[in-house]
């Protein structure tokens, strides 16, 4: 399994601000994902960072407000941009496990708060 | 539109008993889906799966079971433990995962 460590565990942040969120991974690996839980709902994929090329982003996510950098394979941030309320969520990151099967192991995640 | 439904928020179960965790699923081609525990201030891990070539699972105390023409699945924990005080996430399998809302089981001494 991965172990997988999240920076910062939690922040609270003004509103139009932006705020880097980091995930480090102690193995190599090809995909890393970035999920989001709203309060009450489920976690949502916002977007799969492989290294050496540009995110791919689910429906209703863009790259200008989430943009995610992947310098290597064991590295990857998530960029809230220009942060609101509706953005007050937990973010984690996420690897995919055994090959064989779908298991993936997320990270602590990190709570944001916006006000 | 939600593919993955888990529609009771929590439960609330004795030590001892049996938990019973339901999810349910719109799409018949979903063929693989697994169930993640998650504590507070800590990622979801990862407990147990089920293919669709099969209609049980089990592991230890958990247990997923699948109706696949009813489009069901559930999970059962016997006996359950304190320690079992956790929201629990059915998901379809396939990247990407796709989760329910999750559903808080309390596990009362």
């Amino acid at each position: 399994s991965a172990v997988i460590s999240q920076k910062p565990s939690r922040d609270i942040c003004q509103r139009g601000t932006s705020l880097t969120i980091q995930c480090q991974v102690d193995s190599q690996v090809t995909m890393m994902f970035w999920y989001r839980q709203q309060p009450g709902q489920s976690l949502t994929l916002i977007a799969t960072a492989n290294q050496g090329s540009e995110a791919t982003y689910e429906s209703g996510f863009v790259i200008d407000k989430f943009p995610i950098s992947r310098p290597n394979l064991t590295f990857s941030t998530l960029t809230v941009s220009n942060m609101s309320p509706e953005d007050s969520s937990i973010y984690l990151c996420s690897v995919e496990g055994d090959s064989l099967s779908y298991e993936q192991y997320f990270g602590p995640g990190t709570r944001l708060t916006v006000t | 539109d939600q593919q993955v439904k888990q529609n009771s928020p929590s439960l609330s179960v004795q030590e001892g008993r049996i938990s019973i965790l339901n999810c349910d699923y719109t799409n018949s081609m979903f063929d693989y889906f697994l169930w993640y525990k998650k504590y507070p201030a800590e990622g979801p891990t990862f407990l147990i799966s089920i293919s669709s070539i099969k209609d049980k699972n089990e592991d230890g105390r958990f247990t997923v079971f699948l109706n696949k023409s009813a489009k069901h699945l559930s999970l059962h924990i016997v006996p359950s433990q304190p320690g079992d005080s956790a929201v629990y996430f059915c998901g379809r399998g396939n990247t990407p995962l796709v989760f329910g809302k999750g559903t808080r089981l309390s596990v009362i001494a």
